[in-house]
């Protein structure tokens, strides 16, 4: 099956721990998005990236990194720069820019 | 900063009701689009209409777009349970597509 995926579906940390979500996509998409999506809000783009070994800050990149080494994967780490990292974050991936975006089921992140 | 922002906020119709969404929009645009998120999970993608276009339609779903009003609609027709969900517009702003900028949503429940 083509997709997105993300893991874990929920995840757990303490306060001061940096944390790597896992993005991988096997449709061969070159565009890949991380976004953050607070309750009852719309999301709010984190990091992008067009290409492999290339990725552009997004609205909210503070706190946040992201590497692209591979065209499949595109890990997004919440360090402990980032005051309130409780959130739901969204993995995307399209063939291109501009056109539309795949999501993949998102990942519930906990800061206790 | 926020591109695009829906209307209304929340909005509850029986089954069988129509449906519509209005998003607007600050700068000019090349694309716009609409997404549909299911509670908890990853958004889908309905539509996307190019500003030279001012009509799409896509089963019971049809998207408008006047860009002289910086606006879009998406209207579902014949609504169903199924179709409770929240719904997001996303619009590339002066990015030439780089990456989209989502609205807060229109969180629409159909009751049986």
């Amino acid at each position: 099956d083509g997709g997105i995926t993300q893991s874990p579906k929920y995840l757990f940390r303490k306060e001061g721990q940096n944390v790597t979500l896992s993005c991988e996509q096997n449709l061969n998409h070159d565009a890949m998005y991380w976004y953050r999506q607070d309750p009852g809000q719309g999301l709010r783009l984190i990091y992008y990236s067009q290409i492999v070994n290339d990725f552009q800050k997004g609205d909210i990149a503070e706190g946040y990194s992201v590497s692209r080494e591979k065209k499949e994967s595109f890990p997004l780490t919440v360090t402990s720069a980032q005051k309130n990292p409780t959130a739901f974050y969204l993995c995307a991936s399209s063939i291109g820019t501009g056109i539309k975006q795949f999501f993949g089921p998102g990942t519930r992140l906990t800061v206790l | 900063s926020q591109q695009g922002e829906e209307d209304p906020q929340a909005l509850s119709i029986q089954e069988g009701e129509n449906a519509t969404m209005n998003c607007s929009y600050k700068t000019s645009i090349n694309n716009l689009q609409w997404y549909r998120q299911n509670s908890g999970r990853g958004l889908v993608h309905l539509i996307l209409i190019r500003s030279n276009e001012r009509e799409k339609h896509s089963g019971r779903l049809r998207v408008t777009l006047d860009t002289s009003k910086k606006s879009s609609s998406l209207l579902i027709t014949a609504s169903r349970a199924a179709d409770t969900a929240s719904y997001f517009c996303a619009t590339d702003g002066d990015n030439y597509g780089q990456n989209f900028v989502f609205g807060p949503g229109t969180r629409l429940s159909v009751l049986p």
